[in-house]
């Protein structure tokens, strides 16, 4: 089985600072990882994701991850954060080695403070 | 090219009703998804439909059920509707396999169960 933890439901961050939001995998096979973000009554949409290849991803609107393996986790980084960047953001997880589900995580809202 | 679409966007009904949720993927897509969102809970995996064929489900009662048709749209039903289903139903198409690809989601069905 796998699952996702995103220990942090709300991160406040003043505007052009630095952002990173955590996300902790558990599977038992190798993994697939993703970001999606959900803006207010929107559905999600994808910011990257990890198959395969270099460990570091970059992402659409100036976001990256690291998926780091030995600490089964992939977290979220900004260097620098827009008003336009409050969101909700999902942490997903899907495994290799046939059909898997897609499990998400519970969510991280970002808050940026003007 | 239209996006993943939802309808209807919002829904009110009473306990014990039913209620059927329609999703209709981007064209070409053959895989749809459906997730279940509360706040705190983040998305749950309700099942996947690749083909007409339910690939994978999730940890719900046998009051969720869904189907696909021929043309890859798809549809959810919630019989015997509870307090506890009030949510955010969101569905989800790719291509063929979610488990690797991007999942494209549609803005969802808002359903208030009183």
């Amino acid at each position: 089985a796998q699952s996702v933890t995103q220990l942090d439901s709300q991160v406040p961050v003043f505007e052009e600072a630095p952002v990173e939001l955590r996300c902790n995998y558990s599977s038992s096979v190798s993994v697939y990882l993703f970001w999606y973000v959900q803006y207010p009554n929107q559905g999600l949409q994808l910011l990257l994701k990890y198959l395969s290849g270099s460990t570091l991803v970059k992402g659409i609107n100036g976001f990256e991850a690291e998926f780091n393996k030995s600490q089964t986790s992939f977290h979220l980084r900004k260097p620098s954060v827009h008003i336009s960047d409050t969101a909700e953001y999902f942490c997903a997880v899907s495994s290799s080695g046939g059909y898997q589900k897609v499990t998400f995580g519970t969510g991280t809202k970002l808050q940026v403070i003007p | 090219k239209a996006g993943v679409t939802q309808t209807p966007r919002y829904l009110i009904k009473t306990r014990g009703q039913q209620v059927t949720l329609s999703c209709s993927p981007i064209s070409g897509h053959r895989s749809v998804s459906w997730y279940q969102q509360t706040p705190g809970q983040g998305l749950q995996f309700l099942f996947e439909y690749f083909s007409e064929t339910q690939r994978n489900k999730g940890n719900f009662p046998g009051r969720f059920s869904g189907r696909q048709f021929s043309n890859s749209r798809s549809e959810m039903n919630v019989s015997t509707l509870e307090l506890g289903d009030s949510a955010l139903y969101l569905c989800a198409s790719s291509l063929v396999e979610p488990t690797n690809e991007k999942l494209f989601f549609g803005s969802g069905t808002q359903l208030s169960v009183l």
